[in-house]
């Protein structure tokens, strides 16, 4: 099975930094991905990361260390569109469904 | 093509009554998922199809619960004698097992289930 956690709630300023961790306890690991979830609608997909290191998109980082089954996905210059919940999620090793956390909701503050 | 579309988008029905929705994936993938979401939760897996074969069902997923993808291309998921613990978002999913989205999933805009 999977046991993935991250924090409920975080907030930040308008055009700071903020970073969401995820840490994992998994049978089996085959990628870990970063979605974005804005109340109401569908996950989108930000990133993904299947060997260890950092993996930069833009506004939007995500590290991944598999031997600490640890992830963070790093939010750079905040805009208040950011405002989102954000879902890590494992993808198992012989399949390809994933396991989602509960989910990290972020709010941007002027 | 524009996305992974999902039918109906709202669904308010009385307890004990049967539900079906509909998923249509994005056309060349071949792999459909279906999660349900409850407030303030991630997605929870409940079944996977590659093609018409239905690769993985969850523990989650009761016997009133089944899911079909005649030929290949859209799924049904149809919920009987409905409870009020089924009141959740059903999200469906798909991606391409073929090249660079492999490993992403597309996700439709859900079918939120009130039951009353």
């Amino acid at each position: 099975g999977q046991n993935i956690d991250q924090p409920t709630e975080m907030t930040a300023t308008e055009g700071a930094i903020v970073q969401i961790n995820c840490t994992y306890q998994t049978s089996g690991f085959n990628g870990l991905f970063w979605y974005q979830q804005h109340a109401g609608e569908a996950p989108t997909f930000l990133s993904y990361n299947v060997l260890d290191g950092l993996e930069e998109k833009g506004r939007f980082s995500s590290f991944l260390s598999r031997s600490k089954g640890y992830s963070y996905l790093l939010l750079k210059e905040l805009q208040m569109k950011d405002s989102a919940s954000y879902l890590c999620a494992v993808r198992d090793l012989d399949d390809y469904k994933l396991s989602f956390g509960a989910g990290t909701t972020v709010t941007v503050r002027a | 093509d524009t996305g992974v579309s999902q039918d109906p988008r709202h669904k308010i029905t009385k307890r004990g009554q049967n539900v079906t929705f509909r998923c249509d994936p994005i056309s060349e993938h071949n792999r459909l998922y279906w999660y349900r979401q409850t407030l303030g939760q991630g997605p929870e897996f409940l079944t996977y199809f590659q093609n018409e074969a239905q690769l993985e069902k969850s523990r989650l997923l009761s016997d009133r619960f089944s899911a079909e993808r005649p030929k290949g291309s859209f799924s049904t998921l149809e919920i009987q004698r409905t409870e009020q613990g089924d009141s959740a978002m059903y999200l469906c999913a798909s991606s391409d097992d073929q090249g660079k989205s492999s490993y992403e999933q597309y996700f439709g805009p859900g079918t939120r289930l009130t039951v009353t």
